[in-house]
């Protein structure tokens, strides 16, 4: 695609459920990186995937946290028993390989757990 | 492991002056790359501008360049002639070896 796609964009969930977040990367890329933007902060390293492997996946925060890659394509972010400290803006970027160029990010996904 | 650090939580300027965002960082590395990002109220993070540590000409983007000093480990970016559209958040960032490490921001108003 353009751009890369995240969905949803908003996001409201109750305490205890699951959710699955989505990131689209532009086509080709084969690097992309998940962040974590709560509220008043920067961003926080989640994962980096290089293709379909996550040579780097130390920001998760707890083992409620999850994230896969398939076909070197779609990324899906998994957050089990979610806490209200889990509400953040999550966001999803990408490049076309570890580059030093920077990333292309996504518009996010607003997470709110009540 | 690298920090970044920006100290202005917030700032305010009239439209068309010139502001500056300070940004410091700490690393032990020598050869890294330096970024400022916006991020407007969309939360699309835009790519202002780049610098890599081993030049030492300072970055510049049509209205937007950086004061880079590598040995007192500042990157500051400096916005001449604001317009209103620059009103966002701005992070700095470290990319090495293979991500980017952000500060915290800063948000800045520009004022009609």
């Amino acid at each position: 695609g353009a751009g890369v796609s995240q969905s949803p964009s908003n996001k409201v969930t109750e305490k205890g459920k699951d959710v699955e977040l989505r990131c689209d990367p532009i086509s080709g890329h084969t690097a992309l990186y998940w962040y974590r933007q709560s509220l008043g902060q920067g961003l926080e390293f989640l994962i980096y995937f290089q293709g379909n492997s996550a040579p780097d996946k130390s920001g998760l925060p707890s083992d409620r946290f999850s994230a896969e890659r398939t076909g070197g394509s779609v990324s899906t972010l998994t957050i089990q028993r979610t806490q209200q400290e889990d509400s953040a803006v999550y966001l999803c970027a990408s490049s076309p390989g570890p580059t030093t160029y920077g990333y292309t990010f996504g518009s996010g996904t607003r997470l709110t757990v009540v | 492991a690298q920090t970044v650090t920006q100290s202005q939580p917030e700032m305010s300027v009239q439209e068309a002056e010139t502001v500056t965002l300070s940004c410091t960082y700490d690393t032990s590395e020598s050869n890294y790359y330096l970024f400022w990002y916006k991020q407007p109220p969309s939360r699309q993070m835009i790519l202002v501008i780049r610098q890599e540590a081993y030049k030492q000409q300072n970055a510049t983007e049509n209205r937007f360049s950086v004061n880079f000093q590598k040995a007192a480990k500042s990157f500051s970016l400096k916005i001449s002639d604001s317009q209103l559209g620059d009103t966002a958040m701005y992070f700095c960032a470290f990319f090495y070896p293979e991500k980017l490490t952000f500060g915290t921001g800063t948000r800045l108003t520009i004022i009609p």
